[in-house]
């Protein structure tokens, strides 16, 4: 099985600039989570979605947000870029079964964006 | 206070060490906790999920210390091969009933011929 993937792998923008990433989830698996890590840190929490909605957020500013279409796949969208935006942007999926325990995350390969 | 401590390291032990990372989180009503490994420039993999009784996979073991509210995962006969960072997790329940993960900053470890 295919496990989860993004795309692009790299992309570098300039100050200001808008950029989208995209994420596919493995097959079956309904919620999707993304994650920022900048060098020297653990992966930070943005945004959780579930069944096409929103489902929990972190402490990010307005100008990242969030998507989940009818198959599952979902994009992260970051506007006015920053140069303090440049990091390594992770997708994890997970079965999200319904349980009162939290499954377990995959994470895809990541998409490295750097900001100049 | 973070909400996940970890040592960064970097631990840098010969083969066949054992070595020991521990991490500590702030919420007592985290639900799951998890290590992952994370290669260079690598998404981070599950390595084992943590039980309060304990649990272990080939020479690695996860221990949770719910009072003291700490993680501990001790590695046995260290390999050049688990030189990477090991990122601690500890879960957080959103009120809309799902969850986010919290990580840790990750303890390097090296492994050294």
């Amino acid at each position: 099985d295919a496990g989860v993937t993004q795309s692009p792998t790299h992309l570098i923008k300039t100050r200001g600039q808008h950029v989208t990433l995209r994420c596919s989830p493995i097959s079956g698996h309904k919620s999707v989570s993304w994650y920022q890590q900048v060098l020297g840190q653990g992966p930070q929490f943005i945004f959780q979605y579930y069944e096409k909605e929103e489902r929990g957020r972190g402490n990010f500013p307005d100008r990242f947000s969030a998507r989940q279409f009818p198959n599952y796949s979902s994009e992260l969208n970051v506007n006015a870029l920053l140069l303090g935006d440049s990091a390594l942007y992770l997708c994890a999926s997970s079965p999200l079964r319904g349980t009162a325990v939290p499954d377990t995350q995959y994470f895809g390969p990541g998409t490295r964006l750097t900001v100049l | 206070r973070k909400e996940v401590e970890q040592d960064p390291g970097p631990f840098n032990v010969p083969e066949g060490a054992t070595v020991a990372f521990n991490c500590t989180y702030s919420n007592s009503a985290s639900q799951s906790f998890f290590w992952y490994r994370q290669d260079c420039r690598k998404e981070p993999k599950l390595l084992m999920s943590v039980y309060s009784s304990g649990n272990e996979d080939g020479r690695f073991t996860a221990q949770l210390n719910r009072a003291s509210q700490y993680i501990s995962l001790l590695i046995r006969d260290s390999k050049l091969s688990d030189s990477a960072t090991y990122l601690c997790v500890v879960t957080s329940i959103f009120t809309s009933g799902t969850y986010k993960y919290i990580f840790g900053t990750g303890t390097r470890l090296k492994v050294l011929a």
